[in-house]
């Protein structure tokens, strides 16, 4: 079946510039998480959708960086004013319920010049 | 923060068997063990998890020791592109009171010809 798909693969925008990355996850799978990774560097965790419950937050870097989820399915992940330090891979993943296994989707590179 | 310790590299010789050790000393009672990989440039890809009993399914065989203390991550017969970084993890809560994966340097497979 389709797994977890993110757009765009590759995001290029100037420093200052607000993104926008979405995030589609396994149909049916209630947890969402938003992860970012750095080159060279771990799993960084941004935060965590799970249903209609108030989202799980504590990950976000700074009030520039925020994710809605409308439907409980489709989740986009918005970073305002970019700066460059906020090149990375971001990383989407899905789990039928939370405390399950979660599964990754690809990942959208974003490189702030 | 990561719970489990791993060595930062191994070779397997094509065909043959790749044991991953992993040490995760600290685990609870209740902490499942994720392996995932993550071949450059693409998403985490899940592979095994377990709890007590030891583990198998068409990609890996997944060994816990009786004290749970450790646990290794068996390949039964390598290819090339099984050549990736490899993770063993062990879900860490959040400040906002979720849980989340932390990867933390994860050992770099590279089966060889």
């Amino acid at each position: 079946g389709a797994g977890v798909s993110q757009s765009p693969s590759n995001k290029v925008t100037e420093k200052g510039k607000d993104v926008e990355l979405r995030c589609d996850p396994i149909s049916g799978h209630t947890a969402l998480y938003w992860y970012r990774q750095s080159l060279g560097q771990g799993l960084e965790f941004l935060i965590y959708f799970q249903g209609n419950s108030a989202p799980d937050k504590s990950g976000l870097p700074s009030d520039r960086f925020s994710a809605e989820r409308t439907g409980g399915s489709v989740s986009t992940l918005t970073i305002q004013r970019t700066q460059q330090e906020d090149s990375a891979v971001y990383l989407c993943a899905s789990s039928q319920n939370r405390g399950e296994t979660q599964y990754f989707g690809p990942g959208t590179r974003l490189l702030v010049l | 923060d990561a719970k489990t310790t791993q060595p930062p590299s191994m070779d397997c010789a094509e065909g043959r068997a790749a044991n991953l050790p992993c040490n995760h000393s600290t685990i609870s009672g209740n902490e499942y063990v994720y392996w995932y990989r993550q071949i450059h440039s693409q998403g985490p890809q899940y592979i095994i998890h377990g709890l007590k009993n030891n583990e198998t399914n068409e990609m890996a065989s997944l060994i816990i020791t009786e004290d749970r203390k450790s646990s290794t991550l068996i390949l039964p017969h390598a290819t090339l592109r099984d050549t990736a970084v490899y993770y063993c993890i062990v879900r860490v809560a959040t400040q906002g009171g979720s849980e989340k994966l932390v990867f933390g340097k994860g050992t770099k497979l590279t089966v060889n010809p």
